[in-house]
């Protein structure tokens, strides 16, 4: 059992290019989320998914998209970067949203 | 909408107790939660209370609930430099988990 799991662990981009960082769990959860850490700012949802194939805005949601094709896979697409994305990422998965939270270890991502 | 309140920091001596506090914003929240995050690390979940409890004990954990002032604590006994990390509150909304700002607790040896 991995848990969760996210990658890459750290990557560079440039202002204007796009990745997708990837988290997986095996689990069988069907509650996944994103959130990013800022210094000073805890960490904030920026999306959020219930199932397959369905997923909702968090609280930050503007520069990044999802989708949720598969119960493990949560990918989260940033279409054009921006400085101001630069942020630890964490997934995290539940059986259910009101259930505990399990993380990922983390992306951390700088844009330059 | 509205925050959920920690302080930011705390410093205490190796072997004392520990307390950190954290004041929640919605009294249907049903679980409550504590979470530690090391220097580098992701979120573990140290423990969690449910709404219909006032308290929970687990080894040096202590978690008490105030509903009337919607009000959670943290107690850690006999505090040790492992304990030195980053601790987030949060609660269950509608939706998912809400966090606090976290609490940085340096333990002085």
């Amino acid at each position: 059992n991995a848990g969760v799991t996210q990658t890459p662990k750290f990557q560079v981009l440039k202002t204007g290019q796009s990745m997708t960082l990837q988290c997986a769990q095996d689990m069988n959860h069907e509650y996944m989320s994103w959130y990013r850490q800022d210094p000073g700012m805890g960490l904030r949802l920026i999306h959020y998914s219930v199932g397959a194939g369905i997923t909702d805005q968090g609280e930050v949601p503007n520069g990044y998209n999802v989708s949720r094709s598969t119960t493990e896979d949560f990918p989260l697409r940033l279409l054009s970067a921006a400085p101001s994305q630069t942020s630890v990422y964490f997934c995290a998965s539940s059986r259910a949203v009101q259930e505990t939270q399990y993380f990922g270890p983390g992306t951390r991502l700088l844009v330059l | 909408g509205e925050d959920v309140e920690q302080s930011l920091f705390l410093s205490v001596r190796e072997g004392d107790s520990s307390v950190i506090n954290c004041t929640y914003t919605d009294s249907s929240s049903t679980y409550l939660y504590w979470y530690k995050q090391e220097p580098g690390a992701g979120l573990q979940l140290l423990t969690y209370i449910f709404s219909n409890m006032d308290m929970k004990q687990d080894q040096r954990l202590t978690v008490l609930l105030n509903k009337k002032d919607k009000h959670l604590s943290l107690r850690i006994a006999d505090t040790q430099t492992g304990d030195s990390a980053i601790y987030f509150c949060a609660e269950i909304r509608n939706t998912p988990l809400v966090f606090g700002k976290g609490t940085r607790l340096s333990v002085i040896a």
